[in-house]
């Protein structure tokens, strides 16, 4: 019964490779998000989508794409792994764009060697 | 641009004691306030949501404040319990649900 699940939990992949993390919210949420928590444990957003529509897409290096086949899924899929995209992805939702509490999943840990 | 500091980074405290984490942003144009809760190696769990017309909000031994003409929101818990140790962030977030997160106190209650 769990409400946000992420696949996988941990990831080691070479450099160079092109990877992807899933999520799958069964809240009913209207709106997902990534996340990415760094070293230095700093969350900061990534993505958002609202209704598969993509509404937030920060400052993040075009390697990273998000893909939301419905409103329950929201993958991504990142493109010529770097050192530097080490870290903690989580996905989050919430029943409403910018209204409503937002619930976590329990993180995808990258490491790219 | 909004951010979020919370103070202090670290905060060690004998089991029972009450105790306050303080979280302040820099745009009072916040819509909601949240307080989460992580253990190390975890993910994060949602404590309290303060929405923009409320000014705090309680949930067992957690009691939250906003106040968002000084830019300020206090995380209150009574009667501190070992289980308690974690870190604990805040996050301010916009119209659109981006949520800009503080640094996080991590706190450590001992028995």
């Amino acid at each position: 019964d769990t409400a946000v699940s992420q696949t996988p939990k941990y990831l080691v992949t070479q450099m160079g490779n092109d990877k992807s993390i899933k999520c799958e919210q069964n809240l009913g949420h209207d709106t997902m998000y990534w996340y990415k928590q760094d070293s230095k444990k700093f969350l900061k957003i990534m993505f958002s989508y609202n209704n598969k529509e993509l509404i937030i897409n920060e400052t993040v290096p075009n390697r990273f794409s998000p893909k939301s086949p419905d409103k329950a899924h929201l993958n991504l899929h990142i493109n010529s792994l770097e050192l530097g995209d080490s870290a903690v992805y989580f996905c989050a939702s919430s029943q409403r764009q910018g209204k409503d509490e937002q619930f976590f999943g329990p993180g995808t840990r990258l490491t790219v060697l | 641009k909004q951010e979020v500091t919370q103070i202090p980074a670290a905060l060690s405290v004998p089991e029972g004691e009450n105790l306050v984490l303080n979280c302040s942003f820099t745009d009072s144009a916040i819509y909601n306030l949240q307080w989460f809760r992580q253990d190390p190696g975890k993910g994060l769990t949602s404590l309290l949501l303060i929405q923009s017309s409320q000014r705090e909000q309680t949930s067992g031994r957690l009691n939250a404040s906003l106040d968002k003409s000084s830019g300020r929101s206090t995380l209150y818990i009574a009667a501190s319990q070992p289980g308690d140790s974690a870190t604990y962030l805040c996050a301010g977030s916009g119209n659109t649900g981006k949520l800009i997160f503080g640094q996080g106190t991590t706190l450590q209650v001992k028995p």
